[in-house]
């Protein structure tokens, strides 16, 4: 079965600083993989998603994302972070059959002026 | 563009009361649809998703039901609620069969039993 892993509960970062949001899966075939943002009380938006090809992934609001196979990691990076940037963070996995994505349990994100 | 809706945003229920939470996709045909729901400081849990009318798959053995009357209406019910039923629950929708498919969520409900 499939599963996710984000090792951080809560991380806090001055702004302006950089940052990296660590996700790990465990899935038997190639990985679908996804970053969504949870504003608080708000639904999740979608940062940006792994399918194939480059491995460094563009996504929304400067994030980026690596995807490295041998580490089974998928982990979220900006350079400069923005007190908006205070949030809740998902790394998922698409799963089979079933359509579904497999959520980690999040990582919550504070930004210090 | 696809939008969807969920409705009520807030609802605080006694325990032992009904249930009734909706969500409408538009912009879209066929859509897989999904309850999640999180409890406070906990991630997402799958409650139900569902690949077409009157197909629904139950992830949590619990004491709500999903239904899909309609083609994009996906309805959250229980007919007696417990405490452990509060959180924040998330309708969400998707196209396609395969596992890369994006799902987009609602703005969420709040449910508080007391």
């Amino acid at each position: 079965a499939q599963s996710v892993t984000q090792p951080d509960i809560h991380i806090t970062v001055s702004e302006g600083a950089s940052l990296e949001l660590r996700c790990n899966y465990s899935y038997g075939a190639t990985p679908y993989l996804f970053w969504y943002v949870q504003s608080p009380g708000q639904g999740l938006q979608l940062l940006l998603k792994y399918f194939s090809g480059d491995t460094l992934v563009q996504g929304i609001k400067g994030f980026e994302a690596e995807f490295k196979r041998s580490q089974s990691s998928f982990n979220l990076r900006k350079p400069s972070v923005h007190w908006s940037d205070a949030a809740e963070y998902f790394c998922a996995v698409g799963s089979g059959s079933a359509r579904q994505l497999t959520f980690g349990s999040g990582t919550q994100l504070t930004v210090l002026p | 563009s696809q939008t969807i809706h969920q409705w009520p945003a807030t609802l605080v229920q006694p325990v032992g009361s009904p249930l009734s939470l909706e969500c409408t996709v538009e912009g879209t045909s066929n859509p897989n649809l999904y309850w999640y729901r999180q409890a406070a400081g906990r991630g997402l849990q799958l409650l139900f998703y569902s690949v077409g009318i009157g197909q629904i798959s139950s992830e949590v053995p619990q004491n709500l039901s999903a239904s899909r009357p309609q083609d994009r209406q996906f309805i959250l019910s229980s007919k007696k609620l417990l405490l452990s039923d509060s959180g924040f629950y998330l309708c969400a929708w998707s196209v396609g069969s395969g596992r890369g498919n994006t799902i987009y969520f609602g703005e969420g409900s709040w449910l508080t039993v007391v």
